[in-house]
């Protein structure tokens, strides 16, 4: 079955603008999570999306947000360009978020992530 | 930040065991420790998985401690496409997906 999907894959911007990222997770699956990886950070948590309500949200300012549609597809959106925005946006997807082993469900707590959109910011 | 330490980098000969370690020391009685690699400019794979039991799969064993402060990744037969940043996670499997990365271990194997 297709992996996770994001889209653009690669993309420039300048400063002051903003940009919104897509992510298409796995057929099925219902959680979708965003983390940011730079160079000097590393991999951070952005934020998850559930049922199209956000459970849990890293230390990003509000300039970053997201939104989770009901087909599981999700948007993040970064507004106001900075030059440190500069990243590698990763989504990933898994197939539950609460239920996991203790309601008998095949939850690994697996996450299945797509290549990234590399954004560049001038 | 983090709850797990690994090597920063690793060389490995192509064929061998490649063995990374992780010590998680303060890894709570719920929390799983998960492996994920990443091979340049790709998202994170994951890896395995396991609580206090060892585990093997197709891609790789996972040895814990007794104690559960510290894993051991092996790859049994290393191969050049293996060359990859390994990190070496703890967290709860149910709740919020949200994962902590560390700095991870660059294995570099070698023809």
């Amino acid at each position: 079955k297709a992996g996770v999907t994001q889209t653009p894959r690669y993309l420039i911007k300048t400063r002051g603008q903003q940009v919104t990222l897509s992510c298409s997770p796995i057929s099925g699956h219902r959680s979708v999570s965003w983390y940011q990886q730079t160079p000097g950070q590393g991999l951070q948590f952005l934020f998850e999306y559930f049922s199209e309500t956000q459970r849990n949200k890293g230390n990003f300012p509000g300039r970053f947000s997201g939104r989770q549609f009901s087909n599981s597809r999700s948007e993040m959106n970064v507004s106001t360009l900075e030059l440190g925005d500069s990243a590698l946006y990763l989504c990933a997807s898994s197939t539950h978020w609460g239920a996991g082993l203790l309601a008998g469900a095949q939850n690994t707590g697996e996450l299945f992530f797509g290549e990234g959109s590399r954004l560049t910011v001038l | 930040d983090a709850k797990t330490t690994q090597p920063t980098s690793m060389d490995c000969a192509e064929g061998r065991a490649a063995n990374l370690p992780c010590n998680h020391s303060t890894i709570s009685g719920n929390e799983y420790v998960y492996w994920y690699r990443q091979i340049h400019s790709q998202g994170p794979q994951y890896i395995i998985h396991g609580l206090k039991n060892n585990e093997t799969n197709e891609m790789a064993s996972l040895i814990i401690t007794e104690d559960r402060k510290s894993s051991t990744l092996i790859l049994p037969h290393a191969t050049l496409r293996d060359t990859a940043v390994y990190y070496c996670i703890v967290r709860v499997a149910t709740g919020f997906q949200k994962l902590v990365f560390g700095t991870g271990t660059r294995l570099l194997v070698s023809p």
